[in-house]
């Protein structure tokens, strides 16, 4: 079965500077989808950027961009210039192809906690 | 309009309670779910539908049943509640169309459960 691991319970990171959030997953699959969520207090889940395995270019949103590295089965977010508005729980989740009889469930990983100094 | 909708936004009730979770969508999908989330372990499937005809288990459908009255609604029910189902309840909805089939998920539903 799939799992996905974000090591980094909390993070924090000053208004208008960088930050990198981690993300692992373990498949045997050769083709997926991963996929970044916010949730911001507010409860709703929000896809902030997705990528698909077999596109080696990695995925860019305007301030939050991804870097996929299949081989090392890592799935980092980048979120630059960072707003008081980033700040929210982060999830990391996979989803296999989808095939027949398959469930299409979201593996997701337990969330990083982002906090934005001002 | 929320194109994923989900009654009540917040619950509390006592144990052994019946209780009924709606979800509602106006984006057309077919495929359906409800998943759940506790603090510390991100969200879990409960039940995923394809089609009114179709309703499978996912990996914690165990004290849970669910209902898929329409295209539009998909209902999740507790027969007896009991406090470690204290948690909140998303519903999500995708389809077929598109190259990621992303899921997009309705407000969730907070439940405490006495």
């Amino acid at each position: 079965a799939q799992t996905v691991t974000q090591s980094q319970p909390e993070m924090s990171v000053q208004e208008a500077e960088t930050v990198t959030l981690s993300c692992t997953y373990d498949t045997s699959e050769s083709d997926y989808y991963l996929f970044w969520y916010k949730q911001p207090p507010s409860r709703q889940m929000i896809l902030v950027i997705r990528q698909e395995a077999y596109k080696q270019q990695n995925a860019t949103e305007n301030r939050f961009s991804v870097n996929f590295q299949k081989a090392a089965k890592s799935f980092s977010l980048k979120i630059s210039d960072s707003q008081l508005g980033d700040a929210a729980m982060y999830f990391c989740a996979y989803r296999s192809p989808i095939t027949q009889g398959g469930s299409e469930k979201l593996v997701f990983g337990k969330g990083t906690k982002l906090t934005v100094n001002p | 309009d929320a194109d994923v909708t989900q009654t009540p936004r917040n619950r509390i009730t006592k144990t052994g309670k019946r209780i009924m979770l709606e979800c509602s969508q106006t984006k057309g999908h077919d495929r359906m779910y409800w998943y759940r989330q506790d603090p510390g372990l991100g969200l879990r499937l409960i039940y995923y539908s394809f089609d009114v005809k179709d309703i499978n288990k996912g990996e914690i459908s165990d004290g849970y049943s669910v209902s898929r009255q329409a295209q539009a609604k998909f209902s999740l029910s507790l027969e007896s509640a009991i406090p470690n189902q204290t948690a909140l309840y998303f519903c999500a909805t995708s389809d077929l169309t598109g190259d990621y089939n992303e899921q997009f998920f309705g407000p969730g539903t907070r439940l405490t459960v006495l």
